[in-house]
C-alpha cells in the first residue's frame, strides 16, 4: 500500500526566503509525482510534474527533484514571497493507475 | 478560455438523502477526476472518466458513482449520504489521461451532510 507523507506539517518564514518541502513515499513503483498549491477554499493548481524517468523540474522560482530509490522528493522555492503562502501537496501516481495524496504543508510567508 | 466549472457550490443533506454533483470541464479536455477531501482523510482519488468510460477508481463504496457524457461533463452522485460523506469533492480535468499531464482543478462543492 502506498503511503504518502509530508513534512513539516506547517511552516512560516520571513519573505525572501529559501525553503525544501519535503514528500516521501514507500512504495517506488510510481509512474510520476506531482506537487500542488492549494489556497484556502480553492480547488488545487498544479505546479510540477516529475516522471518516474526523471530527476527534476524547474518552473520559475520553484524546482522540484525525486529519488525514487529512496521514496523522496523535494519542492525547492527560491526567494519566497507573501503570495506564495499556501499549502503544497504532493501526490504519487502509481504505476497500477492508483493516485495518493499527502496531508500537505501549509506554508506561511512573512512581509 | 473557461476554466472546471463545478456546481452547486454549497449544498446541505440530510442522511439518507442522495446527491448529484457537476462538472464541466476546460474545452477539448477528455479527462475528468473527482478527489474528496476532509479534514481527517485528506485529498482522496475517488474516479476517472476519459471520454465516457471510467478508467480507474479509488477505494470508495458502491455509493459514490459517476458518468460522463459526450461532450464530457461529468456527473458523480452520491446515495444514502453519511454523516462521513460532508466534504469538499473537487474535479479535475485535463487533455490526455489524469496521470499524464497537467490537471487544471475546479473550486469544488462543500457537502454537508447532517
Amino acid at each position: 500500500k502506498q503511503e504518502v507523507t509530508q513534512i513539516p506539517a506547517a511552516l512560516s518564514v520571513p519573505e525572501g526566503e529559501n525553503l525544501v518541502l519535503n514528500c516521501s513515499f514507500t512504495d517506488s513503483a510510481i509512474y510520476n509525482l506531482q506537487w500542488f498549491r492549494q489556497d484556502p477554499g480553492k480547488g488545487l493548481t498544479s505546479l510540477l510534474l516529475i516522471q518516474s524517468s526523471q530527476r527534476e523540474q524547474t518552473s520559475g522560482r520553484l524546482n522540484a527533484s525525486l529519488d525514487k530509490s529512496s521514496g523522496r522528493s523535494t519542492l525547492y522555492i527560491a526567494a519566497s514571497q507573501p503570495g506564495d503562502s499556501a499549502t503544497y501537496l504532493c501526490a504519487v501516481n502509481r504505476n497500477n493507475n492508483d493516485m495518493r495524496f499527502g496531508a500537505g504543508t501549509r506554508l506561511t510567508v512573512k512581509p | 478560455k473557461a476554466g472546471v466549472t463545478q456546481t452547486p457550490r454549497y449544498l446541505i443533506k440530510t442522511r439518507g438523502q442522495q446527491v448529484t454533483l457537476s462538472c464541466s470541464p476546460i474545452s477539448g479536455h477528455r479527462s475528468v477526476s473527482w478527489y474528496q477531501q476532509t479534514p481527517g482523510q485528506g485529498l482522496q482519488f475517488l474516479f476517472e472518466y476519459f471520454s465516457e468510460t471510467q478508467r480507474n477508481k479509488g477505494n470508495f463504496p458502491g455509493r459514490f458513482s459517476g458518468r460522463q457524457f459526450s461532450n464530457s461533463r461529468s456527473e458523480m452522485n452520491v446515495s444514502t449520504l453519511e454523516l462521513g460523506d460532508s466534504a469538499l469533492y473537487l474535479c479535475a480535468s485535463s487533455l490526455r489521461e489524469r496521470r499524464a499531464g497537467e490537471l487544471f482543478f475546479g473550486e469544488g462543492s462543500r457537502l454537508t451532510v447532517l
